[in-house]
């Protein structure tokens, strides 16, 4: 079945730390990919994103991301994590067909100080 | 600005009757859908529109209606809602329609339904 997932529902990380949030997604073809971050009571906005080319793409906010198709895994890194960045992120796949897109369940990531 | 605006941002009604929460874009986007999101399962896709007068089913259309009469409005309803449509909905817009189109959100709504 389609789907794109992220496994980890929840993620605490000390500020400083690094982080990686994991998405993995299960298409025929391999569809564009995004990132999104939802900050509380706002809508969501864009991280990053990923067509074709360079495997590795950066965004927003110092987050990167890097493609991997063998894994079928898009997972998003940030090298040192910052108070700001408690969210919650969605990975997103957008088809080929263009009428549709489909989102991981989410990860709420929450940094301590 | 470039925006997404969605009204009302948070309403309580009751079971059964009927209404609207509107969306509007000042960006001149072809594509407009409405999703729910809803906790352990992210967003899911309600309607969307690929242009005026044309919309279609995503992946949770049951209880919903929507219309696409202007380019800049998706106004979605909710005929006789029900609690389990308690949710929190965002309209969003696409410049196009191609799955490579970064999709702009608006704020959000809150609906609880009793």
């Amino acid at each position: 079945a389609q789907s794109v997932t992220q496994p980890d529902i929840h993620i605490t990380v000390s500020e400083g730390a690094s982080l990686e949030l994991r998405c993995n997604y299960s298409y025929g073809a391999t569809p564009y990919l995004f990132w999104y971050v939802q900050s509380p009571g706002q809508g969501l906005q864009l991280l990053l994103k990923y067509f074709s080319g360079d495997t590795l793409v950066q965004g927003i906010k110092g987050f990167e991301a890097e493609f991997k198709r063998s894994q079928s895994s898009f997972n998003l890194r940030k090298p040192s994590v910052h108070w700001s960045d408690a969210a919650e992120y969605f990975c997103a796949v957008g088809l080929w067909t263009g009428n549709q897109f489909y989102f991981g369940t989410g990860t709420s990531l929450t940094v301590i100080p | 600005e470039a925006q997404v605006t969605q009204n009302p941002r948070y309403l309580i009604t009751v079971t059964g009757k009927k209404l609207t929460v509107t969306c509007s874009q000042n960006m001149n986007h072809e594509y407009m859908s409405w999703y729910r999101q809803d906790p352990g399962l992210g967003l899911r896709q309600i309607y969307y529109s690929m242009n005026v007068e044309v919309t279609d089913k995503g992946d949770v259309p049951e209880g919903y209606k929507v219309s696409r009469k202007e380019k800049r409005n998706f106004p979605l309803i909710l005929e006789s809602p029900s609690p389990n449509q308690t949710s929190l909905y965002f309209c969003a817009s696409t410049p196009g329609v191609s799955g490579a189109n970064v999709l702009t959100f608006g704020a959000g709504s809150r609906l609880t339904v009793l």
